[in-house]
């Protein structure tokens, strides 16, 4: 069974810009959640999607945004991006949204510069 | 405002020995807790977790155990192998949907 895969695994953007990440999750899975990982903040919740609908979020400003496909698959929007926001982007997928069934993406590590 | 606390960044040891990596958390809702093991360029994998409503639970070399009244969790690995290095994640969850994840622990076992 494939994993939880991410695109693009690298970005690099200029502030000011937006960028779309994407997450496609393993199949059968209809929950995707986001993460913010940057260094000594550990992971941090941005929001899950559950059958195209946003049904958890963290505490992120509304540059922050994303949406769920009815095949599952996630993207994750950044508008205006500052350096702040340099950071690996984690999804991770489970079936119904269950905490010890989340399995995690690989990650997008984006720079802003 | 961080509800879950890792206060060690990293810890070293020897290959047999045990390792014990600690977590504090401040949210006295939470009721789950989860440990995730992260190599670099891959993403999270679980580990083991504990209900609130135990004070250990084991899975092999792993073992998690819960003080609640202390507000502490801590995981052991008995004994420590090289292929333990990672950075470990602490988590905890009050509603059933969200994780609160702490900074994260790297562990180096040297052989």
């Amino acid at each position: 069974k494939a994993g939880v895969t991410q695109t693009p695994r690298y970005l690099i953007k200029t502030r000011g810009q937006q960028v779309t990440l994407s997450c496609s999750p393993i199949s059968g899975h209809r929950s995707v959640s986001w993460y913010q990982q940057t260094p000594g903040q550990g992971l941090q919740f941005l929001f899950e999607y559950f059958s195209e609908t946003q049904r958890n979020k963290g505490n992120f400003p509304g540059r922050f945004s994303g949406r769920q496909f009815s095949n599952s698959r996630s993207e994750m929007n950044v508008s205006t991006l500052e350096l702040g926001d340099s950071a690996l982007y984690l999804c991770a997928s489970s079936i119904s949204g269950g905490l010890y069934e989340q399995y995690f993406g690989p990650g997008t590590r984006l720079t802003v510069t | 405002d961080q509800q879950v606390k890792q206060n060690s960044p990293s810890l070293s040891v020897q290959e047999g020995r045990i390792s014990i990596l600690n977590c504090d958390y401040t949210n006295s809702m939470f009721d789950y807790f989860l440990w995730y093991k992260k190599y670099p360029a891959e993403g999270p994998t679980f580990l083991i977790s504990i209900s609130s409503i135990k004070d250990k639970n084991e899975d092999g070399r792993f073992t998690v155990f819960l003080n609640k009244s202390a507000k502490h969790l801590s995981l052991h690995i008995v004994p420590s192998q090289p292929g333990d290095s990672a950075v470990y994640f602490c988590a905890a969850s009050g509603d059933g949907n969200k994780l609160v994840f702490g900074a994260g622990t790297i562990l180096r076992v040297k052989s």
